[in-house]
């Protein structure tokens, strides 16, 4: 079993709705949760980070966590062409100072 | 602004020869890493340093060397450079006093012929 897992895709979403980005994860005692957007050609670019349970809002963006069931979402609203990118999940295992990561979700939004 | 760089940006090379990319980062982290990225692997882990003289393997350090001889820099050696290495390449950084976020450079796409 993968450590973090995300659903490749490709994820296509119709421009206005609502995209579901899912990622789970094997360390039970995994503290901090990422998401990375990265455009194509481009280096990833971290949009959210989570750190207990529940939702947490920024602008279009909603990161969910779960601990209990090991998984961690990001919602995107209103989805727009320019969210069309990976977006990558990444773990902070306990005790540990580096990331893992999942291979990432190609989303694209169509206009 | 703090930020990182990393260069060359592209660089082109023959198998065999040693090859070192460079990353520098005014965050002032203690925490800098090395990534491949390829397709279908994702970002995999070369090496990693937590502080001054210190560097870890990751898991795909064969053929790749790291020193860390100060804060702001963690230059990536290639020793003799393969086919293999073909990759595009990140460097990132973090401090335990953001949670960890890791911060990540612009990349370098290597080729070796």
């Amino acid at each position: 079993q993968k450590e973090v897992e995300q659903n490749s895709g490709p994820l296509s979403v119709p421009e206005g709705a609502i995209a579901s980005l899912n990622c789970t994860y094997s360390d039970r005692g995994s503290q901090s949760f990422f998401w990375y957007r990265q455009y194509s050609g481009k280096s990833p670019e971290l949009i959210m980070s989570i750190y207990s349970n529940g939702d947490k809002e920024d602008g279009r963006f909603t990161a969910q966590l779960n601990k209990a069931s090991q998984y961690v979402s990001l919602l995107i609203r209103d989805s727009q062409p320019s969210d069309s990118a990976t977006y990558l999940c990444a773990v902070n295992p306990f005790g540990n100072e580096k990331l893992t990561f999942g291979t990432g979700t190609r989303l694209t939004i169509i206009p | 602004d703090a930020e990182i760089t990393q260069s060359p940006r592209h660089k082109i090379t023959e198998t065999g020869r040693q090859v070192t990319l460079a990353c520098h980062q005014t965050w002032n982290h203690n925490n800098m890493f090395w990534y491949r990225q390829d397709l279908g692997h994702g970002l995999r882990l070369i090496h990693y340093s937590y502080g001054v003289q210190d560097t870890n393997k990751g898991e795909v350090s064969d053929g790749y060397s790291v020193s860390r001889s100060n804060t702001e820099d963690l230059p990536l050696t290639l020793e003799s450079a393969a086919s293999s290495q073909t990759s595009v390449y990140f460097c990132a950084s973090s401090d335990p006093g953001t949670g960890y976020e890791q911060y990540f450079g612009p990349g370098t796409r290597l080729t070796v012929t």
